[in-house]
């Protein structure tokens, strides 16, 4: 069975600051993962993504992840915080060779303060 | 205009009550998907479906039930609302290329 783990729920930094934002994955298989950003009552949008090829991959927004498999893990990066980016931020790894669904982790909401 | 839309935005409705979520989408895929979403425990699939005449349940589909009208349609109910179904409830697609697509959302209160 696949999961997905988020770690911390809360996430503050200032503007300007490094984000990074955690996230491990459990697969028996190659996964196919992604991050999602949900900004207040509004649905989720996909930020990046990545199925195969370059492990770095770079999103919208000048968000990065890198999926390293070793690790297990596909942590979201962005060099320096914007105000604008305050938002609820989902990792999710596709069950790909099964249903197709999306397995979420928990969640981590992102604070930028000025 | 969205490709995913959702309908109502917002509902609230008393326990014991018939509601029903409705989930349009103008991108052509096959694949369409039912969540809800509550704190702290992220997106969890309700039910979801391959095409029209497949359709399956997700992780927690108890007290759900669901209707695949057309390609583009995929409805959403909850034949007797009970109040721990109090949640934000998004509808999504699939594309070839695995991304899903999501809806507004639909925040549905059950007193």
């Amino acid at each position: 069975a696949q999961s997905v783990t988020q770690l911390g729920s809360h996430v503050s930094v200032s503007e300007g600051a490094l984000v990074l934002l955690r996230c491990n994955y459990s697969s028996s298989v190659p996964p196919y993962l992604f991050w999602y950003v949900q900004y207040p009552n509004q649905g989720l949008q996909l930020l990046l993504k990545y199925t195969t090829g370059a492990t770095l991959v770079k999103g919208i927004n000048g968000f990065e992840a890198e999926f390293k498999k070793s690790e297990t893990s596909f942590h979201l990066t962005k060099p320096s915080a914007h105000m604008s980016d305050a938002a609820e931020y989902f990792c999710a790894v596709s069950d790909r060779y099964g249903t197709d669904k999306l397995i979420f982790g928990t969640g981590t909401r992102l604070q930028v303060f000025p | 205009d969205a490709d995913v839309t959702q309908t109502p935005r917002n509902r609230i409705t008393k326990t014991g009550k018939r509601i029903m979520l409705e989930c349009s989408q103008t991108k052509g895929h096959d694949r369409m998907y039912w969540y809800r979403q509550d704190p702290g425990l992220g997106l969890r699939l309700i039910y979801y479906s391959f095409d029209v005449k497949d359709i399956n349940k997700g992780e927690i589909s108890d007290g759900y039930s669901v209707s695949r009208q057309a390609q583009a349609k995929f409805s959403l109910s909850l034949e007797s609302a009970i109040p721990n179904q109090t949640a934000l409830y998004f509808c999504a697609t699939r594309d070839p290329r695995g991304e899903q697509f999501f809806g507004p959302g639909t925040r549905l209160t059950v007193l």
